[in-house]
């Protein structure tokens, strides 16, 4: 079974810096993909941004980007230029490829808790 | 907004009662799953249904059902309810199952077992 960790429970960062989350995750398989999901105080689940496994290229959505290491299984999330509606719980979550049993169920990590101060 | 509408979006109740919480995926999508979120269990993957048929199992119990019908809309039924059970419950639908196209997921019911 795959397990995705997210060892930072919260962050801090000043508006207009740079902050980045971690996301390893243990897997045996070669064919998966990588998300992560923002819940602002709100609760709604919001998606951030994906990453395919067979993807060299990190992803990249406007502010948000990733450093995708699939050797080293690890997935992290940098936040450019935080913005205080950047406050919120980020979830890294793994989903396998085509498989019979999993059939794209997403396994989320712990959340990390983001605190952007003014 | 997501596309995805979660009915009721806050449910009270007590221990021993039965719920059924509602989804309507976004246009489009033939798969919904149910994933619960709780202070101690953390989001936890329930059940998956592709176009009407139950497709994946998570860590779903027992006094915990659900199904999709005909008009691609899910049910999630839970019975005997103890003080455990409150927590947030998502749906969230995608395209299919398989592709790389992701999850969306509705505004979550807040159930609170009393």
């Amino acid at each position: 079974a795959q397990t995705v960790t997210q060892s930072q429970p919260e962050m801090s960062v000043q508006e207009a810096e740079t902050v980045t989350l971690s996301c390893t995750y243990d897997t045996s398989e070669s064919d998966y993909y990588l998300f992560w999901y923002k819940q602002p105080p709100s609760r709604q689940m919001i998606l951030v941004i994906r990453q395919e496994a067979y993807k060299q290229q990190n992803a990249t959505e406007n502010r948000f980007s990733v450093n995708f290491q699939k050797a080293a299984k690890s997935f992290s999330l940098k936040i450019s230029d935080s913005q205080l509606g950047d406050a919120a719980m980020y979830f890294c979550a793994y989903r396998s490829g085509v498989t019979t049993d999993s059939w794209g169920k997403l396994q989320f990590g712990a959340g990390t808790q983001v605190v952007v101060t003014p | 907004d997501s596309g995805v509408t979660q009915t009721p979006k806050h449910l009270i109740t007590a221990t021993g009662q039965r719920v059924t919480l509602r989804c309507s995926p976004r246009s489009g999508d033939l798969s919904v799953y149910w994933y619960q979120q709780s202070l101690d269990q953390g989001l936890q993957f329930l059940i998956q249904y592709y176009n009407g048929e139950e497709r994946a199992k998570g860590n779903i119990l027992e006094r915990f059902s659900a199904q999709q019908f005909p008009d691609l809309h899910s049910e999630l039924n839970l019975s005997s309810l103890e003080l455990g059970d409150s927590a947030l419950y998502f749906c969230a639908s995608s395209v299919d199952g398989y592709s790389n196209q992701p999850q969306h997921f509705g505004d979550g019911t807040r159930l609170s077992i009393l």
